[in-house]
């Protein structure tokens, strides 16, 4: 079975400061994908950045990116220039590669409440 | 485009009553999951269809839980009868598989209140 683990309830940072989220994960597999959501206070589940375990680059996304150690099981999630609407909690997700199958459920972390101070 | 759309957006009701939930995934998604949020368990899968037909169940948690996707454009959950721990969120999301996974998009959730 895969494990999330997000080992911070919450968080905050200054506006316009940098803020570290980690997000650390337990699998057998090889290949698979991991994600990281914001939930808003709006309820929404938006899905903020992707990443590919077979690939060595870490992915990037404006001012989101993540820092993936696959050999740690490591992945997480930097804000730069923080900005009040980035106020939200933050879910680690894993899922599985599914191959021909088709897509797979996925795993998610417990959360971190990250709230932007102006 | 349109995202995921459920509805209701918040359900209150009595204890023993039938609720049903309602999906229309992205057009051309042909992935469908049903996820139940808490502050207990966080979010977990429910169940997932594929061009629908329900492949993973193993989430609903009892016989009181059941859902259906009649066409590629709607599904329901329905819980009957209804108890006070079912109250959660209930989010619905759909995603497709082409040759390469694809990440999943929710929608906005039902809060269920079950008094």
């Amino acid at each position: 079975a895969q494990t999330v683990t997000q080992s911070q309830p919450e968080m905050s940072v200054q506006e316009a400061e940098t803020v570290t989220l980690s997000c650390t994960y337990d699998t057998s597999e090889n290949n698979y994908y991991l994600f990281w959501y914001k939930q808003p206070p709006s309820r929404q589940m938006i899905l903020v950045i992707r990443q590919e375990a077979y690939k060595q680059q870490n992915a990037t996304e404006n001012r989101f990116s993540v820092n993936f150690q696959k050999a740690a099981k490591s992945f997480s999630l930097k804000i730069s220039d923080s900005q009040l609407g980035d106020t939200a909690m933050y879910f680690c997700a894993f899922m599985k590669q599914s191959g021909e199958a088709g897509a797979n459920n996925l795993f998610f972390g417990t959360g971190t409440r990250l709230t932007v101070i102006p | 485009d349109a995202g995921v759309i459920q509805s209701p957006r918040h359900e209150v009701t009595e204890m023993g009553q039938e609720v049903t939930l309602r999906c229309k995934p992205i057009s051309g998604h042909d992935y469908l999951f049903w996820y139940r949020q808490t502050m207990m368990r966080g979010l977990e899968l429910l169940i997932y269809f594929n061009n629908n037909v329900p492949i993973d169940d193993s989430g609903m948690p009892e016989d009181r839980f059941s859902a259906k996707m009649p066409n590629a454009s709607f599904s329901t959950l329905k819980i009957q009868p209804s108890e006070p721990r079912d109250s959660a969120v209930y989010f619905c999301a759909s995603s497709f598989f082409r040759g390469r996974d694809q990440p999943q998009h929710f929608g906005d959730g039902t809060r269920l209140s079950i008094l």
